[in-house]
């Protein structure tokens, strides 16, 4: 069984600092890895993946994740946080192969950005 | 727009009726998800076909859920004698095979009153 945690139901940082979510997973496999942010009364927004290669992943708008497999982590990460980052965000996580593509969800983890 | 398209966007229905929506997929995509969140959690999987085979369903898809993707483009979920628990936001995705990351569409919020 594969599973997701995201350790904090929300994050509150200023405009300007940097900002770290994070999410941990278990799964049996190589595991490939997601982050997708949703906004209100809007469905899930793909922000950037993981499936093999260099650790660090860039996506959309400026966010970028770290794949740590020793510490099975892979948080999200921006060097400087916006107002209008302010959503709900999801790590998501299956087992790696072409079985399909279900995904398995983290709670979520609201983030709050301050002027 | 090409992106992934559900219909209806909100729904209320009473306790015991019948509901059914619609997914339209990305149009090159032949997989299909269905997947429900409700509130304050992460979305939880439901059901995904590959073209018009249904090849995985979730324990969470009780005998009152029953999806359909017929000619494997768009994809019909219905709910039978709806109870307030199946009220959730229904979430559809399609990808593409070799395409790992799955697009949603912006969901169905079912209220059962």
């Amino acid at each position: 069984a594969q599973s997701v945690a995201q350790p904090e139901d929300q994050v509150n940082v200023a405009e300007g600092n940097p900002l770290t979510v994070k999410c941990t997973y278990s799964v049996s496999g190589n595991p490939y890895l997601f982050w997708y942010v949703q906004y209100p009364n809007r469905g899930l927004q793909f922000l950037l993946k993981y499936i093999t290669g260099d650790n660090l992943v860039k996506g959309s708008y400026g966010f970028e994740a770290e794949f740590n497999k020793s510490q099975t982590s892979f948080h999200l990460k921006k060097p400087s946080a916006l107002v209008s980052d302010s959503a709900l965000y999801f790590c998501a996580v299956r087992d790696g192969g072409d079985a399909g593509n279900m995904l398995t969800f983290g709670g979520g983890t609201r983030l709050m950005v301050k002027p | 727009d090409t992106g992934v398209s559900q219909n209806p966007r909100h729904k209320i229905t009473k306790r015991g009726q019948n509901v059914t929506f619609r997914c339209d997929p990305i149009s090159e995509h032949n997989r299909l998800y269905w997947y429900r969140q409700t509130l304050g959690q992460g979305p939880e999987f439901l059901t995904y076909f590959q073209n018009e085979a249904q090849l995985e369903k979730s324990r969470l898809l009780s005998d009152r859920f029953s999806a359909e993707r017929p000619k494997g483009s768009f994809s019909t979920l219905e709910i039978q004698r709806t109870e307030q628990g199946d009220s959730a936001m229904y979430l559809c995705a399609s990808s593409s095979r070799g395409n790992t990351e799955a697009f949603f569409g912006q969901g169905t919020r079912l209220t059962v009153v």
